[in-house]
């Protein structure tokens, strides 16, 4: 079945430690995203990559790193410089408009949620 | 950061009424509207991608219609089911990229 894989599914972070959060794309998708859900608040865009190799700061990058060394994989690191990392995280994938020539929606995984100890 | 609102943040709907919602974007630089269903312990599930100004989509007993020029859409649910519970997510897309904006959702809940 295609689809996106995310894990684990929880995860817990010790004070000053980097934690990584992965996520698997099967569906041959272009674009791959993280958003980071926060009670109330809408998904916010930390990274995303277009293409392998090159990726792009969303709108809270700080404390959080990425890579794109395959098209299927998108990992994302809370470093120990994020100093607020409790939250859902949801990662998501698309074709571009300029693969197909239309605005696709988003295909997104089942989250990981991070909390402290 | 685009400044995407839905309203209300929530509404409870007695089974078999009709309901909607509303999602207000930017009106320039439009690109893309989107809206998500979002069950609880599931992933968003893609309901409409928008494009044109005045589009109206449909999907079962959900539709959506888009005014790009006053910058809002509509969702509709007809005749709401139980398994129409969910979070609602509006999502627009600018001209400039193909990020999108989420906005913050209204959660409904369908009453038996």
């Amino acid at each position: 079945d295609g689809g996106i894989t995310q894990s684990p599914k929880y995860l817990f972070r010790k004070e000053g430690q980097n934690v990584t959060l992965s996520c698997e794309q099967n569906l041959n998708h272009d674009a791959m995203y993280w958003y980071r859900q926060d009670p109330g608040q809408g998904l916010r865009l930390i990274y995303y990559s277009q293409i392998v190799n090159d990726f792009q700061k969303g709108d809270i990058a700080e404390g959080y790193s990425v890579s794109r060394e395959k098209k299927e994989s998108f990992p994302l690191t809370v470093t120990s410089a994020q100093k607020n990392p409790t939250a859902f995280y949801l990662c998501a994938s698309t074709f571009l408009p300029s693969s197909l020539g239309i605005h696709q929606p988003q295909h997104f995984g089942d989250g990981t949620r991070l909390s402290i100890l | 950061i685009l400044n995407v609102e839905q309203s209300p943040q929530s509404l409870h709907v007695q089974e078999g009424d009709s309901t909607n919602f509303t999602c207000s974007f930017p009106s320039s630089n439009f690109y893309a509207l989107h809206w998500y269903r979002w069950e609880t312990a599931k992933s968003p599930e893609a309901l409409f991608v928008m494009t044109l100004n005045g589009d109206e989509k449909k999907k079962g007993r959900i539709s959506a219609t888009l005014n790009t020029k006053e910058g809002y859409s509509y969702l509709y649910i007809k005749g709401s089911q139980p398994e129409d519970s969910a979070t609602y997510l509006c999502a627009f897309s600018s001209s400039n990229d193909y990020k999108l904006s989420f906005g913050a959702g209204t959660t409904v809940t369908v009453r038996a």
